[in-house]
């Protein structure tokens, strides 16, 4: 059965911080791994790996794909109060129907 | 729209009442999922239209819950005789063709069945 695991499932850091999210998963046919951000209500995409090795970035936040290892990491520097959130982690599978397979979670508390 | 819009966002039911939720995807958007999330907990997939037909609807429990994607109206998902454990949060999330893992999430409804 495919599965997306993160950790650490919480993490308290304060702002200026860099913190480190990981995301492992054991899928039968990869095609994609996306990282979303859940505030208050709706996740709101912030990257989808689907090569291994190719960092994406977008300001402070990068992530990249090991899909040898099968893991990826989402790195915030610099962090700020308004990145507190849960991030997600989810593989999209082929098998399944192409069901998105959806991590538990790691809910990020910035202490100013 | 440039945003899925879910409509309401909140819905109070009585235990054995009917609930109907809405939910306008982004114009051109050929993807609608349906997700139940539980107090903050993990997203239960319910169901997947492409365009009007359903795709997926492995989650959905048959009983009780059936969901439509007609032609110029909103996409809805009801529940006949609510129950205690459907309290839940219901996200409604569109995906363009080319991409359809790339969801775009509605901000949800939040349904209390008392």
């Amino acid at each position: 059965e495919d599965k997306v695991v993160q950790s650490p499932l919480s993490l308290v850091v304060h702002e200026g911080d860099t913190v480190t999210l990981n995301c492992s998963y054991e899928v039968t046919n990869f095609r994609s791994l996306l990282w979303y951000k859940q505030e208050k209500k709706a996740p709101t995409f912030l990257f989808m790996l689907t090569s291994s090795g190719i960092e994406k970035k977008s300001g402070r936040l990068s992530s990249i794909l090991d899909k040898k290892e099968l893991f990826s990491i989402l790195n915030i520097t610099a962090t700020q109060t308004g990145d507190s959130a849960v991030y997600l982690c989810v593989h999209y599978s082929m098998d399944s129907n192409y069901q998105l397979i959806w991590g538990a979670g790691t809910k990020l508390i910035i202490k100013p | 729209g440039e945003e899925v819009a879910q409509t309401p966002k909140h819905l109070v039911r009585g235990e054995g009442q009917k609930a109907k939720l809405y939910c306008a995807p982004i114009k051109g958007h050929s993807y609608v999922f349906w997700y139940q999330q539980v107090l903050k907990n993990e997203f239960k997939f319910l169901i997947s239209f492409q365009n009007e037909n359903v795709f997926d609807e492995t989650g959905m429990p048959k009983e009780r819950f059936s969901a439509k994607c007609l032609p110029n109206s909103p996409c809805s998902l009801e529940i006949q005789a609510t129950k205690l454990e459907d309290s839940a949060v219901y996200f409604c999330a569109s995906s363009h063709w080319g991409a359809r893992e790339k969801l775009f999430f509605g901000s949800g409804t939040q349904l209390s069945v008392l």
